[in-house]
């Protein structure tokens, strides 16, 4: 059974840069599988931050394009997110999640995700 | 961009009534591709229906999917204490993946 965790600061000052690493436990993350984030803010919908696949191609949503880099290390199994000039906008919950390729790539398997406000 | 739109915002029901959600999409696409999450408060959004009419692995038979070209539709036939949440609907056809804004349904 494959899991999910989120781990990096929950405090980020303005205008720096958001960084978090979901680790994957129970399976390989060189599988067929997309590796995402998604985000929460607080009281409001989910939106689609980007993907990653293990042979290091990506897709970012057009919104946030410019801010994010996304990446795989497979030597540790996990992937990362990082996003640059954060304002109190990107006050969110941040999950990882897993498009399967086995349901045809719905997002099937989610972290617990982790709290990240902007704020100085 | 694929813009979902859930309808209707909330659904006030009592246990044992039929729930009916709407996703309506701004353009046609294979219904292969429609997925509905359920998300209670303080926790991660889950897997129900994948494909537009699958269920996940674990979910109760009175979840069901329908739907095609631009028109989805959630069913739960019978609500449980436990399935008074918020809804998603989400299309993974195109980047971005996009997701609507919710339906929550609520104790009446």
């Amino acid at each position: 059974q494959v899991h999910l965790q989120e781990s990096g600061p929950g405090l980020v000052k303005p205008s720096g840069t958001l960084s978090l690493t979901c680790a994957v436990s129970g399976g390989s993350i060189s599988s067929t599988d997309w590796w995402s984030w998604v985000r929460q803010a607080p009281g409001k919908g989910l939106e689609w931050i980007g993907e990653v696949y293990h042979s290091g191609s990506i897709n970012y949503n057009p919104s946030l394009k410019s801010r994010v880099i996304m990446s795989v290390d497979k030597s540790k199994n996990h992937y990362s997110l990082k996003l640059n000039s954060v304002t109190a906008a990107d006050t969110a919950i941040y999950y990882c999640t897993r498009r399967g390729a086995i349901i045809g790539y719905a997002f099937d398997i989610w972290g617990q995700g982790t709290m990240v406000t902007v704020s100085s | 961009e694929i813009v979902l739109t859930q309808s209707p915002g909330t659904l006030s029901l009592s246990p044992g009534e039929r729930a009916t959600l709407s996703c309506r999409a701004s353009e046609s696409f294979t219904s292969i591709n429609l997925a509905w999450y359920q998300q209670k408060p303080g926790q991660a959004p889950r897997l129900l229906i994948y494909g537009t009419s699958n269920r996940a692995t674990g979910i109760p038979d009175r979840f069901s999917g329908s739907g095609s070209g631009t028109d989805f539709t959630l069913t739960i036939s019978r609500l449980e204490p436990e399935d008074f949440a918020v809804y998603y609907c989400q299309q993974y056809v195109s980047s971005p993946r996009t997701f609507g804004q919710g339906t929550k349904v609520e104790l009446k």
